[in-house]
C-alpha cells in the first residue's frame, strides 16, 4: 500500500512562480526522497532529507520535514518550463532491513511558458 | 550518479507469449534490486524485491509463477512476464541502491510493455 500520500495532485503554474509539493507518511521513517519523473520515463532522484533534519536545499530545491507532522514539502523556486514532471516523494521506513522505498501519490507539476 | 540500465525501453508483444525486461547496474554491484509497476497518471507500485543469489520477494497479490525473477549477478536483475495478457500492459521499473542501505534510488529507464 501507498504509504504517501501527495497534494495538490496537479499544479499548474506560470514559468518564474514557486511552486509547493506536499507530502504526508503514515510510519516512522529513517529518509524521505523526493523523485522527478518525465512522461514515460524513469525516476531521477533530487533531493534526500534525513529523519533528524529539518530543512534542505539543493539549487532552486528547498525541502522540509516535519516529522511529528509526518509530513514533508518541496519548494521549487523560479520555476522554468523545463521543471514540467511529475514529482513523488518516497520514503524509507526505519524499522527492519527493509531497503525498499514507499512511494507517494504524486504530483503532476505543470510550467507554462 | 550511479547509472541503472534498462532494456527493453518499449516492448509489444503477443497475448500469451513471454517477455523479459533486463537491469542492470552499471557502476556497481546491487546485491538488491527492486521491480516497481506503474499505471497511467499513478504512483509506482512495488513488485517484488530481487536478492541475487536467492529467491525474489513478492508484494501481497503479486503472482511469482506470473512475474518470474532471477537475479544471477550482482548487476543484472530480469523480470518475465509469462504468458502475457492485455492487462499485463503498464509500465514497468527497476531500481537499485548502493549498499550501505539509507541512500537514494537508482532507477532504470522505465519498459513500456504493451499486450495485445
Amino acid at each position: 500500500s501507498q504509504q504517501g500520500e501527495e497534494d495538490p495532485q496537479a499544479l499548474s503554474i506560470q514559468e518564474g512562480e514557486n511552486a509547493t509539493m506536499n507530502c504526508s507518511y503514515k510510519t516512522s521513517i529513517n529518509n524521505l526522497q523526493w523523485y522527478r519523473q518525465n512522461s514515460g520515463r524513469g525516476l531521477v532522484h533530487l533531493i534526500l532529507i534525513r529523519s533528524n533534519e529539518r530543512e534542505k536545499h539543493s539549487g532552486r530545491l528547498r525541502v522540509t520535514l516535519d516529522t511529528s507532522k509526518k509530513s514533508s514539502s518541496l519548494l521549487i523556486t523560479a520555476s522554468r518550463a523545463a521543471d514540467t514532471a511529475s514529482y513523488f516523494c518516497a520514503t524509507k521506513i526505519s524499522s527492519g532491513s527493509a531497503r525498499q522505498l514507499t512511494f507517494g501519490s504524486g504530483t503532476q507539476l505543470t510550467v507554462l511558458p | 550518479g550511479a547509472v541503472v540500465s534498462q532494456h527493453p525501453s518499449r516492448v509489444i508483444c503477443k497475448s500469451g507469449t513471454s517477455v523479459k525486461i533486463e537491469c542492470r547496474s552499471l557502476d556497481f554491484q546491487a546485491t538488491t534490486m527492486f521491480w516497481y509497476r506503474q499505471f497511467p497518471k499513478k504512483s509506482l507500485m512495488l513488485m517484488a524485491t530481487s536478492n541475487e543469489g536467492s529467491k525474489a520477494t513478492y508484494e501481497q497479490g503479486v503472482e511469482k509463477d506470473k512475474f518470474l525473477i532471477n537475479h544471477a549477478s550482482l548487476t543484472l536483475s530480469t523480470l518475465t512476464v509469462t504468458s502475457a495478457h492485455p492487462e499485463d500492459s503498464s509500465f514497468y521499473i527497476c531500481s537499485a541502491a548502493k549498499p550501505g542501505g539509507n541512500t537514494e534510488a537508482f532507477f532504470g529507464q522505465g519498459t513500456r510493455l504493451t499486450v495485445v
